[in-house]
């Protein structure tokens, strides 16, 4: 069993929609939590970063940790084309530096 | 300030030669992590650097080895490459006492 799990998609939804991105993790001990956000042949993109349990708003990005169903989500508000992108969740413990990520759920947004 | 940068870009070698990746880090931050990633999967953890010291190693073989310069950049070396050593490495450095990090644009390495 992977350590984090995420859907791949493709997911595709039209301009303007909510988008609802999750992931699922067995390592009770992650403690930060982070989405990233990765272009085609680029590296990722820091978009939000949570520590343990609770949401987190930042313009039209929302994450939310439910640290008791080991399941992270991020939620994207008024979908624009440019959010076209794969977005990749990560997560690391209390110590150490390892980042542990899911595969990446690929978004395309319909104008 | 300059983001994380790394050299090349792009790379393409053949079976059973060697490769050097360079990486420097967001200035300030002395913690610089390598990742590899296969097209379509995330990003896999294969070393972290800290002041200079290994702190941390994934789970590849020895022919991935790396090290760290007073300067805090960072290079990645892979001996005897193989077929399945194609993909985009990563770096990501981070600040002392942040708690997350930043990534560079990736170097694409084709082995031929």
């Amino acid at each position: 069993q992977k350590e984090v799990e995420q859907d791949p998609g493709p997911l595709s939804v039209p301009e303007g929609a909510i988008v609802s991105l999750n992931c699922t993790y067995s390592n009770s001990a992650f403690q930060y939590f982070m989405w990233y956000r990765q272009y085609s042949r680029k590296g990722p993109e820091l978009l939000m970063y949570t520590y343990s349990s609770g949401n987190k708003e930042d313009g039209r990005f929302t994450a939310q940790v439910d640290k008791s169903s080991k399941y992270i989500s991020l939620f994207i508000r008024d979908s624009q084309p440019s959010d076209s992108a794969t977005y990749l969740c990560a997560m690391r413990l209390n110590t150490g530096n390892q980042f542990y990520f899911g595969t990446g759920t690929s978004l395309t947004v319909i104008p | 300030d300059a983001g994380v940068t790394q050299s090349p870009t792009h790379l393409i070698k053949t079976r059973g030669q060697h490769v050097t990746l360079r990486c420097s880090p967001i200035s300030g931050h002395k913690s610089v992590s390598w990742y590899q990633q296969v097209l379509g999967q995330g990003p896999q953890f294969i070393f972290q650097y800290y002041e200079k010291e290994e702190r941390g190693r994934g789970n590849f073989p020895d022919r991935f080895s790396a090290r760290q310069f007073p300067n805090y950049s960072s290079e990645l070396n892979v001996n005897a490459l193989l077929l399945g050593d194609s993909a985009l490495y990563l770096c990501a450095s981070a600040g002392e006492g942040k708690d997350t990090q930043y990534f560079g644009p990736g170097t694409r390495l084709t082995v031929l």
